[in-house]
């Protein structure tokens, strides 16, 4: 059972550069998110999805898209990266349920020269 | 607007002694506590949550504590161990509307000296 798989681990990007960040799931869970974490911020949500077709902005959603056509994958798209974007970027499944409790992913960490 | 805070951005401990992190928060709507802790290079795991119809959950050396009239949570840590060096986050969840969505804290660094 891997949980919540995220590649890469590490990228380097140039400004305008385009990339996907790929997150898959094997716990059958409903919920995928995406959240990033930066120095003095914590974690904030980018996107989420409530399930296959359906997907929602998060708090910062802005140079990101994301799509969910399975229930196992929930790839995060940089379209036009920009040095704002560096962050360390994590992918998290959940089940349904009040409690909202997530489970992450490794994490991928980006940068943008 | 942060919703959920943690105002200490760090934490220095012995080992053996009782490591106490704090969090705020303002949405009442609340209903779900959680606390995450994240080695480096690693993703956040879950530690402890609690429900806002309880003012205290334990599970082994950590309890989380709820005042929900100062709108306040804290984690205690007894006795502490170097293993438990790392970052911790304290997030909330609206239960009612989660969809697997929570809030976070800025983290704080706990450090727990041999």
């Amino acid at each position: 059972n891997a949980g919540v798989t995220q590649t890469p681990k590490f990228q380097v990007l140039k400004t305008g550069q385009s990339m996907t960040l790929q997150c898959a799931q094997d716990m059958n869970h409903e919920y995928m998110s995406w959240y990033r974490q930066d120095p003095g911020m914590g974690l904030r949500l980018i996107h989420y999805s409530v399930g296959a077709g359906i997907t929602d902005q998060g708090e910062v959603p802005n140079g990101y898209n994301v799509s969910r056509s399975t229930t196992e994958d929930f790839p995060l798209r940089l379209l036009s990266a920009a040095p704002s974007q560096t962050s360390v970027y994590f992918c998290a499944s959940s089940y349904s349920g009040p409690e909202g409790k997530l489970f992450f992913g490794s994490g991928t960490q980006l940068s943008v020269l | 607007d942060q919703q959920v805070k943690q105002n200490s951005p760090s934490l220095s401990v012995q080992e053996g002694r009782i490591s106490i992190l704090n969090c705020d928060y303002t949405n009442s709507m609340f209903d779900y506590f959680l606390w995450y802790k994240k080695y480096p290079a690693e993703g956040p795991t879950f530690l402890i949550s609690i429900s806002s119809i309880k003012d205290k959950n334990e599970d082994g050396r950590f309890t989380v504590f709820l005042n929900k009239s100062a709108k306040h949570l804290s984690l205690h840590i007894v006795p502490s161990q170097p293993g438990d060096s790392a970052v911790y986050f304290c997030a909330a969840s609206d239960g009612g509307t989660s969809y697997g969505k929570l809030t976070f804290g800025q983290g704080t660094i706990l450090t727990v000296h041999p």
